[in-house]
């Protein structure tokens, strides 16, 4: 398959290990932020999402968290495995005045050790 | 396999012609999106629908460029004269939910390659 980011932010992990991908934001009128997987030669894919009235939400192996006040999200994944690597974008959504479009950020590809 | 398709997969064309993309969402979907990636760079909202209607475009979104979505089903993205720019992923998405439409279903894309 294609390389969906030749130049990306690259983390490097150990199967098994806990990863954690950051994320910094600009509009502070976003409502929901999400974060998408991608694999190489597909489409993204939803993972998790968060309001903007929240800090922390929880998922199947995974934990999103946000800060507000350093305009910072974070994805943390737990107990890594091969089928996580994939380049992983943070997007927001701005509901009122914002459409329904998505504003992604620039990704981090994650490549996952044996 | 998210249920949207679309098709072609590749495209190469030369500079100057027209290209035409299709997006077939998944089928109870009345939202559908358009998108262009680049490489490296995360996806870049282009267009949006609601059934038959375009609700929101960008600016990026050029006079060359026109979607049509014209039953509310398909749609179709027409980039005219076509230039070494357009070069690009086109990414089609489709959600369902209104109150979670950022949760959306993306097809495969369609990449071109204007040479």
């Amino acid at each position: 398959g294609e390389s969906v980011g030749l130049h990306l932010p690259t983390l490097s992990v150990q199967e098994g290990d806990n990863s954690i991908i950051n994320c910094a934001y600009s509009n502070s009128a976003s409502d929901y932020f999400i974060w998408y997987k991608q694999e190489s030669g597909k489409g993204p894919q939803f993972i998790i999402d968060i309001r903007s009235n929240m800090d922390k939400r929880q998922g199947q192996r995974v934990t999103v968290l946000l800060n507000k006040t350093v305009k910072h999200l974070s994805l943390q994944i737990a107990a890594t495995q091969p089928g996580d690597s994939a380049v992983y974008f943070c997007a927001e959504n701005r509901r009122r005045g914002g459409g329904n479009k998505l504003t992604f950020g620039t990704g981090t590809q994650l490549k996952v050790e044996l | 396999d998210t249920g949207v398709s679309q098709d072609p997969r590749h495209k190469i064309t030369k500079r100057g012609q027209n290209v035409t993309f299709r997006c077939d969402p998944i089928s109870e979907h009345n939202r559908l999106y358009w998108y262009r990636q680049t490489l490296g760079q995360g996806p870049e909202f282009l267009t949006y629908f609601q059934n038959e209607a375009q609700l929101e475009k960008s600016r990026l979104l050029s006079d060359r460029f026109s979607a049509e979505r014209p039953k509310g089903s398909f749609s179709t993205l027409e980039i005219q004269r076509t230039e070494q720019g357009d070069s690009a992923m086109y990414l089609c998405a489709s959600s369902l939910n209104p109150d979670r439409s950022y949760e959306q279903y993306f097809g495969p894309g369609t990449r071109l390659t204007v040479t």
